[in-house]
């Protein structure tokens, strides 16, 4: 078990421009949660996964977000035309669908958009 | 809806004194409550976690909380505080079924004197 995984660990990139992140989840479990923390806050859900499908997304996930797990396995959350507004960690956590479950957080993906 | 109120945004203890850290949470039912632990650049690492039973929940690093159902409260102790204890701490409160997703305070920054 190597934890949950996230790649890359900071991203700047210039506003306008596409970035895409990438989270590897502890293998047995079937569900993934991204999380948006910004400076001084907590983190905020922003979606999560069952398996492939996406079963709930927060407002604050724009038309900008867009976040896939087509294998069940990975996850990516793609950001397009990005704004100085999405500075932020994107945290992506884990954990199993039954039971009293806990979510094993990555150690985040740090984004500065300039 | 769900939420959780750290009134403490920064606490400053000595080396080696007690600690308590606020938490107040609203919901409508029992919750799950989390506490979640973030050194700086990091992610979160959960603490300790009450789901039912006993009141008074031990976690990792020596710390333990207690839930108060009649104060909805959920606060983290420590009788003796180390340095390497600095950093981000995050109450959470999580669904009983359902998506399982948490919504966290804003957070108590602890800072150690030496």
């Amino acid at each position: 078990d190597t934890g949950v995984s996230q790649d890359p660990r900071h991203k700047i990139t210039k506003r306008g421009q596409n970035v895409t992140f990438r989270c590897d989840p502890i293998s047995e479990h079937n569900r993934l949660y991204w999380y948006r923390q910004t400076l001084g806050q907590g983190p905020e859900f922003l979606t999560y996964f069952q398996n492939e499908a996406q079963l709930e997304k927060s407002r604050l996930l724009s038309d900008r977000f867009s976040a896939e797990r087509p294998k069940g396995s990975f996850s990516t959350l793609e950001i397009q035309r990005t704004e100085q507004g999405d500075s932020a960690m994107y945290l992506c956590a884990s954990s199993w669908s039954s039971g009293a479950n806990v979510l094993t957080f990555g150690a985040g993906s740090r984004l500065t958009v300039l | 809806a769900q939420s959780v109120t750290q009134p403490d945004i920064h606490i400053t203890v000595s080396e080696g004194a007690s600690l308590e850290l606020r938490c107040n949470y609203s919901y409508g039912a029992t919750p799950y409550l989390f506490w979640y632990v973030q050194s700086p650049g990091q992610g979160l690492q959960l603490l300790l976690k009450y789901f039912s039973g006993d009141t008074l929940v031990q976690g990792i690093k020596g710390f333990e909380a207690e839930f108060k159902r009649s104060q909805s409260s959920f606060n983290l102790r420590k009788p003796s505080v180390h340095w390497s204890d600095a950093a981000e701490y995050f109450c959470a409160v999580g669904e009983i079924g359902g998506a399982q997703k948490l919504v966290f305070g804003q957070g108590t920054r602890l800072t150690i004197n030496p």
